[in-house]
C-alpha cells in the first residue's frame, strides 16, 4: 500500500523555522519526483516545490524561493522541506505528493498543518 | 508562470445531472493537464491526467477533453459522492500551477 506520511508541522512565530518530513512506503521512492503542495485555510491548492529523483533538479514557487529548501534521502525514503523566515501567509496544510517524471502528481499524503502566528 | 482559470468557481447541481467544469490556460500546455477531486479535510485525489486519461479506479462517468489552452471536466451523471471541490493542474512546465477550484454543491 502506497503511503506518504508528513510530520513536523506546528505553531511557529513569524520569522521562525520549521522542517517538514515526509516518509514514503509501498513504492520505489527513488523512481519518483517528490513535491510539496500547500493549502491555506479555506483556500485552493498552491504548488510549493519539487525535487527530481536524484536531486539533480529542484524547483520552487516564487512565493517561497530563498526561504524554503527541499531535499530528499533515497536511502531513507524521505523528502524534507526546510522552511525559514516564515510568514503569516505561509500558514497552510502542507501536503507531500509524488509524481513520475513528466507525469502529474498521482498520490498525496494526508498533510501536516503549519501555523505561523505570534 | 502559466495561469489556469477555472469556471465556474461554484456550481449547484442535483444527483443525476450532467456537469461541466472548464479550465483555461494562459498559454499552451500540450496535453499536460490533470484534474483532482478534493473532499473536506481530505487530500486531493487524481481523477484524470493527460487531458483525458482516467486514473485507475475512477468511475467512467468522469471524462476530460480539450487541447491547447481550453480543457473541460465532465461528470455525466452526478452521484452523491461527487459533491466536492475540483481542481485542474498543469504539469507542462515549472512552476506547476493549479486552477482556483470549482466547488460542486448539492442543489
Amino acid at each position: 500500500e502506497v503511503q506518504l506520511v508528513e510530520s513536523g508541522g506546528g505553531l511557529v512565530k513569524p520569522g521562525g523555522s520549521l522542517r517538514l518530513s515526509c516518509a514514503a512506503s509501498g513504492f520505489t521512492f527513488s523512481s519518483y519526483n517528490m513535491n510539496w503542495v500547500r493549502q491555506a485555510p479555506g483556500k485552493g491548492l498552491e504548488w510549493v516545490s519539487s525535487i527530481t529523483t536524484s536531486s539533480n533538479y529542484i524547483y520552487y514557487a516564487d512565493s517561497v524561493k530563498g526561504r524554503f529548501s527541499i531535499s530528499r534521502d533515497n536511502a531513507k525514503n524521505s523528502v524534507y522541506l526546510q522552511m525559514n523566515s516564515l510568514r503569516a501567509e505561509d500558514t497552510a496544510v502542507y501536503y507531500c505528493a509524488r509524481g513520475l517524471v513528466d507525469d502529474p502528481i498521482d498520490f498525496w499524503g494526508q498533510g501536516t498543518l503549519v501555523t505561523v502566528s505570534s | 508562470a502559466i495561469q489556469l482559470t477555472q469556471s465556474p468557481s461554484s456550481l449547484s447541481a442535483s444527483v443525476g445531472d450532467r456537469v461541466t467544469i472548464t479550465c483555461r490556460a494562459s498559454q499552451g500546455i500540450s496535453s499536460a493537464l490533470a484534474w483532482y477531486q478534493q473532499k473536506p479535510g481530505k487530500a486531493p485525489k487524481l481523477l484524470i491526467y493527460d487531458v483525458s486519461t482516467l486514473e485507475s479506479g475512477v468511475p467512467s462517468r468522469f471524462s476530460g477533453s480539450g487541447s491547447g489552452t481550453d480543457f473541460t471536466l465532465t461528470i455525466s451523471s452526478l452521484q452523491p459522492e461527487d459533491f466536492a471541490t475540483y481542481y485542474c493542474q498543469q504539469f507542462n512546465s515549472y512552476p506547476y500551477t493549479f486552477g482556483q477550484g470549482t466547488k460542486l454543491e448539492i442543489k
